[in-house]
């Protein structure tokens, strides 16, 4: 168990329609990470956030957007959702910004289907 | 642009038949090139962190070496629970140190 809780494990969904995906970072980290996962694109890097802060964005679609809370959870919110936004979205936390030993600590992922 | 090719993409062995995965990469800079496994529906889940060409680190039958421009993680003697996937990701020096991650392999270990 990594410590990083993501909810919900599975959505079904249909095009067009918004999603919500939230994660709980381990105790302590101030740094999370969104990652897409699909079978042809391997991890791809969505956007960080560090204490409450956007820090780094990858490649984020504009119909995806992010936040960070006081509480230190954060939200990735998908929307006009696309047949190929069929993916595993996984967060990740870390203690800091620049991840200094390389260790992410990865939730168990969101499997979103978009029908 | 950073990138990270790793091969082969699937393997398959034998229990205690050894073997290694590549990881090759390119970055300007290297700050530091991790090592992760994802089991299927399972988060990546970190194993090592290499700094500097020559160094190595050891984990049970996992080894990981690293070179100027790949590194290896070497398996010696797998065992069925050694089947997972594994992933290597490079950290670049300067920048966001957003860790790019390549495709990963896909080991196989039969009984």
């Amino acid at each position: 168990d990594s410590g990083v809780t993501q909810t919900p494990k599975h959505l079904i969904t249909a095009t067009g329609q918004r999603v919500t995906l939230r994660c709980s970072p381990r105790s302590g980290d101030l740094s999370v990470y969104w990652y897409q996962q699909s079978l042809d694109q391997g991890l791809q890097f969505l956007i960080q956030y560090y204490n409450g802060e956007e820090r780094a964005k990858g490649n984020i679609l504009e119909r995806f957007s992010a936040q960070q809370f006081p509480d230190l959870h954060s939200e990735l919110n998908l929307s006009s959702l696309e047949l190929g936004d069929s993916a595993l979205y996984f967060c990740a936390s870390s203690l800091t910004g620049e991840a200094n030993t390389g260790e992410l600590f990865f939730g168990e992922g969101s499997r979103l289907t978009v029908l | 642009e950073d990138q990270v090719t790793q091969s082969p993409e699937a393997l398959r062995l034998q229990e205690g038949e050894s073997s290694s995965l590549n990881c090759s990469y390119t970055v300007s800079g290297l700050r530091g090139l991790f090592w992760y496994r994802q089991d299927p529906g399972k988060g990546p889940e970190f194993l090592f962190t290499l700094y500097s060409a020559g160094e190595e680190k050891e984990k049970e039958r996992l080894k990981a070496t690293l070179t100027k421009k790949e590194s290896f993680l070497h398996i010696t003697a797998p065992k069925p629970e050694d089947s997972a996937t594994y992933l290597c990701a490079v950290q670049a020096s300067g920048g966001s140190y957003i860790p790019t991650f390549g495709r990963g392999t896909s080991l196989i270990v039969h009984p």
